[in-house]
C-alpha cells in the first residue's frame, strides 16, 4: 500500500503542551498534507508542503519534512483544547494529476483542559 | 462562501435497497472526488471526475458503486443493492485540479449505515 501512516496513533496531552505528529510513506511524493477532522465533520485542510521544502509554518503549525527519510511531522506549539481531533497526513504521489490523496490513518489528539 | 455540501447526512436503510449519496462541490471547482471512511480501512479514494469526466475509478470496490457528474455542479454516488459492508462515511470533495498542489476541500459527510 501507497498509503503514508502517522505516528503515534493516539496522543493525550494537557492543554498548553506541544504535540507532535509524525508521519511515514513509501514512494515519491509530489506534496504532502495535513488535514484536521473533527468528530462527526468533515476533513479541513491545514497545511501543504511540496517536495522541494523542508519546512512550513502557519500560526502556530509547523510541518518538516524530510524527503529523505520519507516522512514529515505536524506540531502544533501552545495546544488549546479546541485542537482535539483527528489529524491525518496525506499525499500525493509523483506522476499523478488531479489525483485523490492517499491518506494515513491517522492521530487521534486529546488535549486535556 | 458555501463550501462542498453533500447530502443527506445521515442514511438508514435495509439491505438491498438502492442508496443515493448527492455533492455540490464549490462553485468553479473542476475536480470532486468520493472517498470512504471505516473504522479497519481509514479513508479511501473511491473515483475522481475531472471536468465532469471519470478519471479513475479504481477504488470502487465493486459493481455494485456507480457514480455520475451530469454537470460541473452536481454529482452522485449509488450503491444498487446495498449491503451491510457497505456502511461508513462518504465524504465529497473537490479542488480546483490541473495541479496536485492544490488542497482538497471536503463536504461534511453522508453517514450510511445498512441494516
Amino acid at each position: 500500500s501507497q498509503q503514508g501512516e502517522e505516528d503515534p496513533q493516539a496522543l493525550s496531552i494537557q492543554e498548553g503542551e506541544n504535540a507532535t505528529m509524525n508521519c511515514s510513506y513509501k514512494t515519491s511524493i509530489n506534496n504532502l498534507q495535513w488535514y484536521r477532522q473533527n468528530s462527526g465533520r468533515g476533513l479541513v485542510h491545514l497545511i501543504l508542503i511540496r517536495s522541494n521544502e523542508r519546512e512550513k509554518h502557519s500560526g502556530r503549525l509547523r510541518v518538516t519534512l524530510d524527503t529523505s527519510k520519507k516522512s514529515s511531522s505536524l506540531l502544533i506549539t501552545a495546544s488549546r483544547a479546541a485542537d482535539t481531533a483527528s489529524y491525518f497526513c496525506a499525499t500525493v504521489y509523483s506522476g499523478g494529476g488531479a489525483d485523490g490523496l492517499t491518506f494515513g490513518k491517522g492521530t487521534h489528539l486529546i488535549i486535556q483542559p | 462562501d458555501a463550501g462542498v455540501i453533500q447530502s443527506p447526512r445521515h442514511e438508514v436503510t435495509e439491505m438491498g435497497q438502492e442508496v443515493t449519496l448527492r455533492c455540490k462541490p464549490i462553485s468553479g471547482h473542476n475536480s470532486l472526488f468520493w472517498y470512504r471512511q471505516t473504522m479497519m480501512r481509514g479513508l479511501e479514494l473511491l473515483i475522481y471526475f475531472n471536468n465532469n469526466v471519470p478519471i479513475d475509478d479504481s477504488g470502487m470496490p465493486e459493481d455494485r458503486f456507480s457514480a455520475k457528474m451530469p454537470n460541473a455542479s452536481f454529482s452522485t454516488l449509488k450503491i444498487q443493492p446495498s449491503e451491510p459492508r457497505d456502511s461508513a462515511v462518504y465524504f465529497c470533495a473537490s479542488t480546483l485540479g490541473g495541479s496536485p498542489n492544490q488542497p482538497q476541500h471536503f463536504g461534511d459527510g453522508t453517514r450510511l449505515s445498512i441494516l
